[in-house]
């Protein structure tokens, strides 16, 4: 049972390069998240899924899409990457959407040049 | 609107020096508050939920607690693998349903 994984693990990009960041996990959520942690501030969520063909914005999701073609992959895109956009993105999955914990994946560090 | 302050930012303790952590949090309506660990360069590890006041959840050397404004991880006797970022996370009854994080404590264990 692998859980959550993300790929890739690293990336560099030139400012307005375009990038999808992979997410994938097997334990059957419905949920799942993305999220991009910056120093010195807490996760924050950028989109989120709530099934398979449904997607939503969250607290940052300017610069980013999303999409969840299949029920066990949610995939990150950049469309034109800015320097802002340097972070670590976690990916997250649950089995409902309240009250319950979240499992997050490994994480992509990505910088923007 | 939604607000989670962890303190301190970092702590330093001896190994078997027992100490706490502090979520102090302000929401409209707690639906739950979580515990993770993140060690570096991975994701967050869930590590308890907890739903009302006066609620506490205990997993080997850590024991969380949770009142109307606030929560507390204790750490007993604590080893070197403990060391890591604890982060807090609110989730409200209302609005977006969305967790809200804390920007965590990061703990060091000295042998």
């Amino acid at each position: 049972n692998a859980g959550v994984t993300q790929t890739p693990k690293f990336r560099v990009l030139k400012t307005g390069q375009s990038m999808t960041l992979l997410c994938a996990q097997d334990m059957n959520h419905e949920y799942m998240y993305w999220y991009r942690q910056d120093p010195g501030m807490g996760l924050r969520l950028i989109h989120y899924s709530v099934g398979e063909g449904t997607t939503a914005k969250g607290e940052v999701p300017d610069g980013y899409n999303v999409s969840r073609l299949k029920k066990q992959n949610f995939l990150l895109g950049l469309e034109s990457a800015a320097p802002s956009q340097t972070s670590v993105y976690f990916c997250a999955s649950s089995y409902r959407r309240l009250a319950v914990e979240q499992y997050f994946g490994p994480g992509t560090r990505l910088t923007v040049t | 609107e939604d607000q989670v302050t962890q303190s301190p930012e970092a702590l330093r303790l001896q190994e078997g020096e027992s100490s706490s952590l502090n979520c102090s949090y302000t929401v409209s309506g707690l639906r739950g508050l979580f515990w993770y660990r993140q060690d570096p360069g991975k994701g967050p590890e869930f590590l308890f939920t907890l739903y009302s006041a006066g609620e506490e959840k205990e997993k080997e050397r850590l024991k969380a607690t949770l009142t109307k404004k606030e929560s507390f991880l204790h750490i007993t006797a604590p080893k070197p693998e403990d060391s890591a970022t604890y982060l807090c996370a609110v989730q409200a009854k209302t609005g977006a349903n969305n967790l809200f994080f804390g920007t965590g404590t990061r703990l060091t264990v000295i042998p």
